[in-house]
């Protein structure tokens, strides 16, 4: 398997441009998440699906953020408009449920995001 | 809001066994230990978890005391791939999507 696929590896926008983060998880998984890091705030979570329903999505700073999962094989996230503060690296991660849960997450290489 | 304490940062010498505390002490009967770590420019790795009982994968070793509030990640023998932040983390498991990462440990593995 060739794990979770993310696009574009690196992405460079001006401020006030829409940004769209892309993400392939792994086949036959049935939770995604996305997460940020930064330098200041670390690795934050923030919003899961699970059978392409959006579960909980209290880590979206605010509405400038959305995300999307149009099938079990994509989703994407969204930025309009971007800005300077949104700088970091964005994570996808997948995982399958099972009678124990969901406790192994496989990530993907990440997104890095630099905001001009 | 992270719910364990990890120092900030540890060393070990390549081929000895490298020791990862972490304290938990207000970990609830529900909630198991995770260990994630993340290399360098690169997503986070699931490493290892456990309830209560000690556990041992390929990767390493989980020591969780009686009590629960503490528990140890052993890497039997380091090598310099190994240098990493390594998070511990406490989750609900069966409803165990929601991971929240704390700062970690960052490991140095030293020649």
């Amino acid at each position: 398997d060739a794990g979770v696929i993310q696009s574009p590896r690196h992405e460079v926008t001006e401020m006030g441009q829409e940004v769209t983060l892309r993400c392939k998880p792994i086949s036959g998984h049935d939770y995604l998440f996305w997460y940020r890091q930064t330098m200041m705030r670390g690795l934050e979570l923030l919003i899961y699906f699970n059978n392409n329903v959006p579960i909980d999505d209290s880590g979206m700073p605010e509405d400038r953020f959305s995300a999307k999962m149009p099938n079990a094989s994509f989703s994407t996230l969204k930025i309009q408009p971007s800005e300077p503060r949104d700088s970091a690296v964005y994570f996808c991660a997948s995982s399958l449920s099972g009678t124990s849960g969901t406790y192994e997450q496989y990530f993907g290489p990440g997104t890095r995001l630099t905001v001009t | 809001d992270a719910k364990t304490t990890q120092p900030t940062s540890m060393d070990c010498a390549e081929g000895r066994a490298a020791n990862l505390p972490c304290n938990h002490s207000t970990i609830s009967g529900n909630e198991y230990v995770y260990w994630y770590r993340q290399i360098h420019s690169q997503g986070p790795q699931y490493i290892i978890h456990g309830l209560k009982n000690n556990e041992t994968n390929e990767m390493a070793s989980l020591i969780i005391t009686e009590d629960r509030k503490s528990s140890t990640l052993i890497l039997p023998h380091a090598t310099l791939r190994d240098t990493a932040v390594y998070y511990c983390i406490v989750s609900v498991y069966s409803s165990a999507s929601k991971i929240i990462f704390g700062s970690g440990t960052r490991l140095s593995i030293r020649p």
